[in-house]
């Protein structure tokens, strides 16, 4: 299995509509986090978490909201969907101390 | 945060030396360098990172000057799986968030 699995892994959806993506980890790390990736462009950071009851704004968040429903599990969920929100999402996982990251494959979402 | 700068794009031939330079100007005594790549259509993978002594590991080597402003991602010889976006990085020591700049993309001609 996958070190950080990201479901869906591709989604097109409709403006409007609430839509959720989902992360799952099995480092037994407390660290996760959510990034958005426009083409041609890095990655940017939407929400971060240390634990389970830690959820912390990134450099993007407006329109987004995440769910750490345990330690392995952190979901990524757009209330009401617009079309500059088509984009390539990861999920992240980490170490408490200064350890290596691992990222998921990505899923790229497309809201027409 | 303190902010990186990498060249956009560069170029190496297969089988020789690539050396990827990062200024990191602000950073500070306590923040890590780090690097990672992406591949086409994957995500971002971690290739070394260090604080103030050069590394070395199976994928690369990092250099890192006396002062901390400026560091350089070796990789030995290029091959053609080499060929991705690298992503200079800084971390605090305690492994906080960590924030991508735009990356050098890389390209191996064979």
């Amino acid at each position: 299995d996958a070190d950080v699995t990201q479901t869906p892994r591709n989604r097109i959806t409709k403006t409007g509509k609430r839509i959720m993506l989902e992360c799952s980890q099995t480092k037994g790390h407390d660290r996760m986090y959510w990034y958005r990736q426009d083409p041609g462009l890095g990655l940017r950071l939407i929400y971060y978490s240390f634990d389970v009851k830690d959820i912390n704004k990134g450099e993007i968040s407006d329109g987004y909201s995440v769910s750490r429903q345990a330690q392995a599990k952190f979901s990524l969920s757009l209330e009401s969907a617009i079309p500059n929100q088509t984009a390539l999402y990861f999920c992240a996982t980490s170490g408490q101390r200064n350890t290596e990251a691992f990222f998921g494959q990505g899923t790229r979402l497309t809201v027409v | 945060d303190a902010k990186t700068t990498q060249p956009n794009s560069m170029e190496s031939n297969e089988e020789e030396p690539v050396h990827l330079p990062c200024n990191h100007s602000t950073i500070s005594g306590t923040d890590y360098i780090h690097w990672y790549r992406q591949l086409p259509s994957q995500g971002p993978e971690y290739v070394i990172h260090g604080l103030t002594s050069n590394v070395n590991n199976r994928m690369a080597s990092l250099a890192i000057a006396e002062d901390r402003k400026s560091s350089t991602l070796i990789l030995h010889r290029a091959t053609l799986r080499d060929a991705a976006v690298y992503y200079c990085i800084l971390r605090e020591h305690t492994g906080n968030q960590f924030y991508f700049g735009t990356g050098t993309s890389l390209t191996v001609i064979p």
